[in-house]
């Protein structure tokens, strides 16, 4: 059974740092590009980052760019999205999401809360 | 940025009734050489993430049950539930994969009349 297990979510002031994890079980994780997706409170979905199965393509959407970094470890068969300046608007549950086109599997989620 | 755009915004229907949810981009996903829609739809319940149902615009996720249907081409796509059940009261989101940014529809919530 596929299992995407998300990790390290939790309250932050704006500016600060944090690193989430997500531990993948059940499939041949070296073998699928991997994304982030988030969904702020009472909103829709907005995927946040990939990255392929090596890692050497990665992609982001406009408002992360040059604060988050989406990274994986093969080995620990866990994908990671550290997250620096936060801000008020990118609270929001963090999922991470199995595939490079459609998402056929997804995590529970990690609760990012960006306040003062 | 492909800009997805669903409607309606919410939607009830009695049950064992159909539901039709559009979505439309704002350019075309159809890809050319292999002429495959670079087009899914997920179903979100309370509380829970997200869960595929339909990719390539028309292609049932397994497991995912035959009352469940997607259409279109290019750029308009129509996910139909047949005969609505109970547990199918949730929000449903389009999403392009075409190009990058990945974008998603804003969302469409179905009830019970």
């Amino acid at each position: 059974e596929v299992q995407l297990v998300e990790s390290g979510g939790g309250l932050v002031q704006p500016g600060g740092s944090l690193r989430l994890s997500c531990a993948a079980s059940g499939f041949t994780f070296s073998d699928y590009w991997m994304s982030w997706v988030r969904q702020a409170p009472g909103k829709g979905l907005e995927w946040v980052a990939n990255l392929k199965e090596d890692g050497s393509e990665i992609y982001y959407v406009d408002s992360v760019k040059g604060r988050f970094t989406i990274s994986r470890d093969n080995a620990k068969k866990s994908v990671y999205l550290q997250m620096n300046s936060l801000r008020a608007e990118d609270t929001a549950v963090y999922y991470c999401a199995r595939g490079v086109y459609h998402f056929d599997n997804w995590g529970q989620g990690t609760l990012v809360t960006v306040s003062s | 940025d492909i800009v997805m755009t669903q409607s309606p915004d919410s939607l009830t229907v009695s049950l064992g009734e159909r539901a039709t949810i559009n979505c439309k981009s704002s350019q075309s996903v159809l890809y050319s050489s292999n002429n495959k829609n670079y087009l899914a739809w997920y179903q979100q319940k309370p509380g829970q993430p997200p869960k595929l149902l339909i990719y390539w615009a028309s292609t049932r996720e397994s497991g995912v049950p035959d009352r469940f249907s997607g259409s279109g081409s290019g750029t308009d796509f129509t996910l139909t539930i047949s005969s609505l059940q109970a547990e199918d009261v949730a929000v449903y989101y389009c999403h392009q994969f075409y190009n990058t940014p990945r974008t998603f529809g804003g969302g469409t919530k179905v009830e019970i009349k």
